[in-house]
C-alpha cells in the first residue's frame, strides 16, 4: 500500500460528459502529480501541485484541469470527454520536490469512455 | 529535452534467475534522480529503487540493485533469484529539477515474464 488513494477504481461514461478524479496524497507529502497512461502515448506527466499552487504542467488538455485543496487532496477534472481519453490516471506524490525523492503512486482510476 | 529508452519490450527469465532489465538515458542535467517502478496485470505502479546522479555506489534493495553506468548514461535493473511474482511491467522513469517543475519522465517499459 503506497498511501496514497484515488477514488473511484473505475469509471465508465459517455463521449461529451465531465468527470472529477480524486486523490488523497500521503500523510506529510505536500506534491501531488497527475500522470495518463494509455496504449498509444504510454505514462505521460499531466500537472503537478506542491502545497496547493500549480508548479509544473505536462501535456495536459486544455479541457482538463485540477486543483490541490488546503488539505492537500487533490482533484483532476476532464471535460468534453472524447474516446481518447480512456486510459488509466495516476495520481503520485512526494514529500517535496527534490530529486531523490521518489513519487509514491496511487493505484490508478481506470476510466473508460463509451 | 529528458528521454528514457527502454529497448526491451519483453523479456523472459526463468525462476530463480538473474535478470537485466536496460535503461539509457539523455539528459543535459547535471544533476537528476532515476527510478523503476513495477506495474503488475493489477495495474498498480510500485517504486522499486532510485539512484542519484551524484550517487558513487549503485543503489541496492533487496532482490533488486541498479546498474548505474554515469559515462554510458545507463540505468540497468537487475533482478535477483526471480520469482513468479516478479511477472510485470516494469518502467525506468527520470526525475529532473526544471525550476520548480519536479515530473517524471518514462520509458515504454519492459514486460517480464517468469517461468517456472
Amino acid at each position: 500500500d503506497s498511501g496514497v488513494t484515488q477514488t473511484p477504481k473505475h469509471l465508465i461514461t459517455a463521449t461529451g460528459q465531465r468527470v472529477t478524479l480524486r486523490c488523497s496524497p500521503r500523510s506529510g507529502d505536500l506534491s501531488v502529480y497527475w500522470y495518463q497512461q494509455s496504449l498509444d502515448q504510454g505514462l505521460q506527466f499531466l500537472i503537478q501541485y506542491y502545497n496547493g499552487e500549480e508548479r509544473a504542467k505536462g501535456n495536459i488538455l486544455e479541457r482538463f484541469s485540477a486543483q490541490q485543496f488546503p488539505d492537500l487532496h487533490s482533484e483532476l477534472n476532464l471535460s468534453s470527454l472524447e474516446l481518447g481519453d480512456s486510459a488509466l490516471y495516476f495520481c503520485a506524490s512526494s514529500a517535496g520536490t527534490a530529486h531523490n525523492q521518489p513519487q509514491h503512486f496511487g493505484d490508478g482510476t481506470r476510466l473508460s469512455i463509451l | 529535452a529528458q528521454k528514457i529508452t527502454q529497448t526491451q519490450p519483453g523479456m523472459f527469465v526463468q525462476e530463480k534467475e538473474a535478470v537485466t532489465l536496460d535503461c539509457t538515458y539523455d539528459t543535459s542535467d547535471p544533476s537528476y534522480g532515476l527510478f523503476w517502478y513495477k506495474q503488475p496485470s493489477s495495474g498498480e505502479m510500485i517504486f522499486l529503487i532510485y539512484q542519484g546522479s551524484y550517487d558513487q555506489q549503485n543503489a541496492t534493495e533487496g532482490r533488486y540493485s541498479l546498474n548505474f553506468q554515469k559515462a554510458r548514461k545507463s540505468a540497468n535493473l537487475v533482478i535477483s533469484a526471480s520469482q513468479l511474482g516478479d511477472s510485470a511491467m516494469y518502467f525506468c522513469a527520470m526525475r529532473d529539477l526544471t525550476g520548480t517543475a519536479s515530473k517524471l519522465t518514462f520509458g515504454t517499459g519492459t514486460r517480464l515474464q517468469v517461468t517456472l
